[in-house]
């Protein structure tokens, strides 16, 4: 019954791997996001894909690269890990822009060592 | 660029007392949409409230209120008959084509 899930929702790795977080929705929304909540809690919108294209990127290091293989589906894939890229990383749908609600995921924290 | 600013990083509540949340915006836009969502320990992001620009209107969503000042750019929390349950983060969001947050106020309910 998961509306918007995560994998993995915990994920310790070492600086300079590679990585990747996956999301699914389930409620047949065409908008998803991934949003980063740093430490001070503060969140920022990354990426923005509606129905498969890729309509927000933020001002993001080109390591990180986000990838939707269909509607359902937003994952994240992070090149040469750095100390900063520790956060949590926020998966979000919605059926569209603007005034719609957008549903998170339970989020993935990330940390690098 | 749109900004929203939360001038209250932590406020405190009695338990079924009223507390209200700041937050106000910056934009030059006419329509957008405001939010408040809520972040409890379990770190899931919940929707609170949220409101149309070109509403005159306030929201209400039975204990939660807002207080939207369109021309002052305020939009704040009123939450009423505070339980334990309402402790969390606090964020104040705005919205045209992308969420942008304010930076959180933490709420604290005390028994």
């Amino acid at each position: 019954d998961t509306a918007v899930s995560q994998t993995p929702k915990y994920l310790v790795t070492q600086m300079g791997n590679d990585k990747s977080i996956k999301c699914e929705q389930n409620l047949g929304h065409d908008t998803m996001y991934w949003y980063k909540q740093d430490s001070k809690k503060f969140l920022k919108i990354m990426f923005s894909y509606n129905n498969k294209e890729l309509i927000i990127n933020e001002t993001v290091p080109n390591r990180f690269s986000p990838k939707s293989p269909d509607k359902a589906h937003l994952n994240l894939h992070i090149n040469s890990l750095e100390l900063g890229d520790s956060a949590v990383y926020f998966c979000a749908s919605s059926l569209g822009q603007g005034y719609y609600e957008q549903y998170f995921g339970p989020g993935t924290r990330l940390t690098v060592t | 660029a749109q900004t929203v600013t939360q001038s209250q990083p932590e406020m405190s509540v009695q338990e079924a007392e009223t507390v209200t949340l700041s937050c106000t915006y910056d934009t030059s836009e006419s329509d957008y949409y405001l939010f408040w969502y809520k972040q409890p320990p379990s770190r899931q992001m919940i929707l609170v409230i949220r409101q149309e620009a070109y509403k005159q209107q306030n929201a209400t969503e039975n204990r939660f209120s807002v207080n939207f000042q369109k021309a002052a750019k305020s939009f704040s929390l009123k939450i009423s008959d505070s339980q334990l349950g309402d402790a969390a983060m606090y964020f104040c969001a705005y919205n045209t084509d992308k969420l942008i947050f304010g930076t959180g106020t933490r709420l604290q309910v005390f028994p």
